[in-house]
């Protein structure tokens, strides 16, 4: 069984412009979440799908960050503009309904230049 | 809102030496917990959790931690630890259908 995929694994942007990330969850669990890690400070939340809908984005910091996850199968999340305090590496996981334990996939290392 | 404090952030320690990694976070009331590890270019793996029952937890790995409801501790331990576990370690509390990371652990097996 393929694990959650995410791509790309790196992105190196300017301040200003856009990047787009995308996670494939694990196939038949309709839960996905995204998480973002700041360097040396801790995983924090940044919002939860139940299938295409959005459950809870009280994580994501401000209106640049847009997630979506159209069919209820891959999500992505868009920054648009992104700034510096954007750089961090961010996380996707995916669980099934009514289960605890998170798969999480290898994530995505931004850095805003 | 919870919070999950990983004291230390690099723990060094010898081959087959034994190792505890601390975690504490600040409810009073029900959660789960879990402990996560990251090896490097990978994702986050799951170690072990504790959602009720028996208060020693066992993972994979040989790893296992204690629940301790009154200091709010949950602590990771093996007993001889092996090249193949330098990796970091996040210890999770899972509290209304969200999850809090600590800050990570860096371990470290010097050989």
């Amino acid at each position: 069984e393929a694990g959650v995929t995410q791509f790309p694994s790196h992105s190196v942007i300017e301040k200003g412009q856009t990047v787009t990330l995308r996670c494939d969850p694990i196939s038949g669990h309709d839960n996905l979440y995204w998480y973002r890690r700041v360097m040396g400070k801790e995983i924090k939340f940044l919002l939860h799908f139940v299938k295409e809908s959005k459950q809870d984005e009280s994580g994501m910091p401000n209106n640049r960050f847009l997630a979506e996850r159209t069919g209820g199968t891959y999500s992505t999340l868009k920054v648009q503009p992104a700034e510096l305090e954007d750089s961090g590496v961010y996380f996707c996981a995916s669980s099934q309904l009514q289960t605890l334990e998170q798969y999480f996939g290898p994530g995505t290392r931004l850095t805003v230049t | 809102a919870q919070s999950v404090t990983q004291l230390d952030s690099q723990v060094p320690v010898f081959e087959e030496a034994p190792v505890e990694l601390r975690c504490n976070y600040s409810s009073s009331v029900s959660v789960y917990l879990f402990w996560y590890v990251q090896y490097p270019n990978q994702g986050l793996q799951l170690l072990l959790k504790y959602l009720s029952g028996s208060t020693l937890v066992k993972g994979i790995n040989g790893f296992e931690a204690e629940f301790n409801k009154s200091q709010t501790s949950f602590h990771l331990r093996k007993p001889s630890v092996h090249i193949s576990d330098t990796a970091e370690y996040f210890c999770a509390v899972s509290w209304s259908n969200q999850f809090y990371f600590g800050t990570g652990t860096s371990l470290t097996v010097i050989p």
